[in-house]
């Protein structure tokens, strides 16, 4: 059975880059697609973006560049980066794995990442 | 403001049937799958339905979805007191040629 691990800071200074990495047991990142999700405090639940087994990106177009998603396939692990952030992008930070059905099958416990000077 | 529109809140009480609905529109859930999770306080979301109306293996019949035009439901028929969560639906939208989710219904058992 997959799972998935987020680690990384949990404290950001504002206009600063978040960096988190997801790390993969029980599944290959060369096989699926996985994303991250985003869920502020106290609210629901936003796509940040997505890498595919061939290293291909999709990312939210509300996040205007500042976003990066990349793949270490000798580590199993999938890595984001958000650039220049600000209060707003405070949430508890999900992995996931995206089933060929176009839905997420499989998520991380999630990591709180609060963006603070 | 979340692409896909779900109520609030919703409630009922113990062995009651209660639907939560989502409404999208012809770019997501009119031309595309509707997948729902359920959100425990304090967890990551799980998979409770998918491609409209499919259950995992593991999550328990009384949980049904469906599909009609650009909206979907969520049924929870038994309800039982366990069943306190979020709830969010989502589909992918073709216009933001990625996922956008509802957001999120939170259910009370009275």
């Amino acid at each position: 059975q997959v799972q998935l691990q987020e680690s990384g800071p949990g404290l950001v200074k504002p206009s600063e880059t978040l960096s988190l990495t997801c790390t993969v047991s029980g599944d290959s990142v060369r096989d699926y697609i996985w994303t991250w999700i985003r869920q502020p405090p106290g609210k629901g639940l936003e796509w940040v973006g997505d890498f595919d087994n061939r290293g291909g990106t999709d990312y939210n177009p509300s996040l205007k560049g500042r976003v990066a998603i990349s793949g270490d396939t000798s580590k199993n692990q999938f890595s984001l980066r958000l650039s220049s952030v600000t209060a707003a992008d405070t949430a508890v930070y999900y992995c996931a794995r995206v089933d060929a059905a176009a839905y997420f099958d499989s998520w991380g416990q999630g990591t709180l990442v609060t963006v603070s000077s | 403001q979340s692409v896909l529109t779900q109520p609030p809140s919703a409630s009922g009480t113990p062995g009651q049937r209660i639907t939560i609905s989502c409404s999208g529109s012809s770019s997501n859930i009119g031309s595309n799958p509707v997948s729902w999770y359920q959100q425990l306080p304090g967890t990551a979301p799980k998979v409770l339905i998918y491609s409209d109306n499919q259950r995992p293996s593991g999550v328990p019949d009384r949980f049904s979805g469906s599909k009609s035009g650009t909206s979907a439901s969520l049924a929870i028929s038994g309800l039982q007191s366990e069943d306190e969560a979020d709830y969010y639906c989502a589909s992918w939208d073709d216009s933001l040629n990625g996922p956008v989710f509802g957001g999120g219904t939170n259910l009370t058992v009275l």
